[in-house]
């Protein structure tokens, strides 16, 4: 079936670092791919998508770019700040489905 | 910006009891989704809502669970008997078309995170 496999464990880091949260998939078909951040206290929101093979999906500094020959749509920010603590969700969706599926989301901590 | 917005934010409730979950969705949206997603675990998709009919569920949707539009704005999911592994935070989402779209964005509410004892 349709999955998504996001790297274990919380994430925490300083202030203007780097970031990278790695997202692989498996899917039957041919997926969209998504990014969503959840601050606390609130819904899913939408980071960035991409539809299609090599699309780069961007949005406040976040890149993420659809690569199918190693099947993976990694999260990455050049310099984070506080305000990006939150918990970020990889998904897809495949063409004919309606759903979404998810990865186990990370909890990105950045400190001052 | 309109948003989705769910009801109770907090539910408690006793093993064995119903419990309904609500949801306003975006105004002009036409798709309407439940998500789940149990402590430490995935979100998981439960059930997909259109036109008044369930399009898609899952595994997990059976027949403990049901969903409703009772009116032009709320989208209801009822759990006629809840279980201890119920507990979870339960998510509303819409959109403006279907699979159509491969897209297309799926709107989140905030959640409900229900308790079962």
């Amino acid at each position: 079936g349709d999955s998504v496999t996001q790297m274990e464990g919380p994430v925490t880091l300083s202030e203007e670092a780097f970031l990278t949260i790695n997202c692989t998939y498996t899917a039957t078909g041919y997926p969209s791919l998504f990014w969503y951040v959840q601050y606390p206290g609130e819904g899913l929101q939408l980071l960035l998508k991409a539809t299609k093979a090599d699309d780069k999906g961007s949005n406040k500094g976040f890149e993420a770019t659809y690569r199918k020959e190693t099947t993976s749509f990694h999260l990455e920010k050049g310099s984070v700040q506080v305000s990006d603590s939150a918990v970020y969700f990889c998904a897809l969706r495949v063409r004919g489905n309606n759903r979404l599926a998810f990865g186990k989301g990370n909890q990105v901590v950045v400190i001052p | 910006e309109p948003e989705v917005t769910q009801t109770p934010s907090h539910q408690v409730t006793q093993m064995g009891q119903e419990v309904i979950l609500r949801c306003v969705p975006i105004s002009n949206h036409l798709y309407f989704y439940w998500y789940r997603q149990i402590l430490g675990q995935k979100v998981e998709f439960l059930v997909s809502f259109y036109n008044n009919e369930i399009s898609e569920k899952s595994e997990i949707f059976d027949d403990q669970f049901s969903v409703e539009r009772p009116d032009g704005s709320n989208f209801t999911l009822k759990i006629r008997s809840t279980k201890l592994e119920d507990s979870a935070m339960y998510f509303c989402a819409s959109t403006w078309s279907g699979s159509g779209s491969l897209g297309e964005t799926q709107y989140f509410g905030p959640g409900t995170r229900l308790l079962v004892l």
